[in-house]
């Protein structure tokens, strides 16, 4: 699976767009973008994946660049209940092997 | 109704002892596994059973071992415990082969050895 590298920490304003970059320049073709995220202790929660299309749904969009080599993941209106560990990870499309890395710490301040 | 269950949520014991984690899930998925998240927080895949056969097994020791009654439920079985295996342990599952991408976790165990 292709390594991914993420910055360590994030801030963010409550209601602003949270932009969380993620690289992934050794994606092999058949490789998915996914995103998860946890909140405190709990388990990780899945958010959003991608090939090479733009994705959007009721938790955040999906932005991955064309050459496929890095992608976004895009909070619209962050909330205090969005900070999180954020993890992006390149892994086939069964998903079966899921290498999560030390992921974005963000933090949503009033 | 919880989709994927773990018990128990706080495991205190101590070294050489033996325990077992179990976990449920209730949403007919066909792929179930067992991550271990230390005290630096890095979360690394252990095992993950599909259709009740080992696909995934990581570099751990065979001290731990899952055992899958079936399809429903995926236990984590831990013998001769060790100070090093003191983290979180959580569950999950997932539907393959169908288009869905999504692994769901459960809550977490955290085991404590003294």
């Amino acid at each position: 699976d292709a390594k991914t590298t993420q910055p360590p920490s994030m801030d963010c304003a409550e209601g602003r767009a949270a932009n969380l970059p993620c690289n992934h320049s050794t994606i092999s073709g058949n490789e998915y973008v996914y995103w998860y995220r946890q909140i405190h202790s709990q388990g990780p929660q899945y958010i959003i994946h991608g090939l090479k299309n733009n994705e959007t749904n009721e938790m955040a969009s999906l932005i991955i660049t064309e050459d496929r080599k890095s992608s976004t993941l895009i909070l619209p209106h962050a909330t205090l209940r969005d900070t999180a560990v954020y993890y992006c990870i390149a892994a086939l499309y069964n998903n079966n092997d899921m290498r999560f890395g030390a992921g974005t710490r963000l933090t949503v301040k009033p | 109704d919880t989709a994927v269950s773990q018990t128990p949520k706080y495991l205190v014991t101590q070294m050489g002892n033996d325990k077992s984690i179990k976990c449920e899930q209730n949403l007919g998925h066909d792929t179930m596994y067992w991550y271990k998240q230390d005290s630096k927080k890095f979360l690394k895949i252990m095992f993950s059973y599909n259709n009740k056969e080992l696909i995934i097994n990581e570099t751990v020791p065979n001290r731990f071992s899952p055992k899958s009654p079936d399809k429903a439920h995926l236990n984590l079985h831990i013998n001769s415990l060790e100070l090093g295996d003191s983290a979180v342990y959580f569950c999950a599952s997932s539907l393959t082969g169908t288009g869905m991408y999504e692994q769901y976790f459960g809550p977490g165990t955290r085991l404590t050895v003294t």
